[in-house]
């Protein structure tokens, strides 16, 4: 059973609207949680992370919220941008990133 | 130059052939990593290392064998290929102290015929 989860395998937006990915997760000694951007033919890149003390985190455009009663995070980038079209991966870690716990993916198209 | 870089990028072999996937970093990082990606199970992991004479067993170690010939290298070896390890396989790494963070390779393609 899978630990992470995406359960939208894709998503569209208009450029400049709101793009919201989400994730959840079952293990409750998860405790670090990150948000990775996938290009084709390239390896995922780090976006932005949280750990379990906050419940919201913010850089530029990006911004992670965490809801952990509820586990779930979800990825706000605002406004959405061309460029932003990829796949993005939540992953999830206990201990501070000692392993990592992937999810599916979802895969983002920002139309012009 | 990448900060982590894997070779091949590409490689198509047959069922039962010895293949290796090698990954060196230039980023001083302790930790390395082996990823495997399919469509839909996002990344999963085969083996890690956290230094040179630390080798653990990921999610999905079985018929995979690794090395971890220095801190910079970390290479990935299926003994006898099947089909079903058709793959793309990812080596990461991470500094292993605080919030940690991985870096990735671009990848691997493998494909088993």
């Amino acid at each position: 059973d899978q630990q992470v989860k995406q359960n939208s395998p894709s998503l569209s937006v208009q450029e400049g609207r709101i793009s919201i990915l989400n994730c959840d997760y079952t293990n409750s000694m998860f405790d670090y949680f990150l948000w990775y951007k996938k290009y084709p033919a390239e390896g995922p890149t780090f976006l932005i992370s949280i750990s379990s003390i906050k419940d919201k985190n913010e850089d530029g455009r990006f911004t992670v919220f965490l809801n952990k009663s509820a586990k779930h995070l979800s990825l706000h980038i605002v406004p959405s941008q061309p460029g932003d079209s990829a796949v993005y991966f939540c992953a999830a870690s206990d201990n501070y990133g000692q392993n990592f716990v992937f999810g599916p993916g979802t895969r983002l198209s920002v139309l012009p | 130059d990448a900060d982590v870089t894997q070779t091949p990028r590409n490689r198509i072999t047959k069922t039962g052939k010895r293949i290796m996937l090698e990954c060196s970093q230039t980023k001083g990082h302790d930790r390395m990593y082996w990823y495997r990606q399919d469509p839909g199970l996002g990344l999963r992991l085969i083996y890690y290392s956290f230094d040179v004479k630390d080798i653990n067993k990921g999610e999905i170690s079985d018929g995979y064998s690794v090395s971890r010939q220095a801190q910079a290298k970390f290479s990935l070896s299926l003994e006898s290929a099947i089909p079903n390890q058709t793959a793309l396989y990812f080596c990461a790494t991470s500094v292993g102290i605080g919030a940690n963070v991985l870096t990735f390779g671009a990848g691997s393609r493998l494909t088993v015929l």
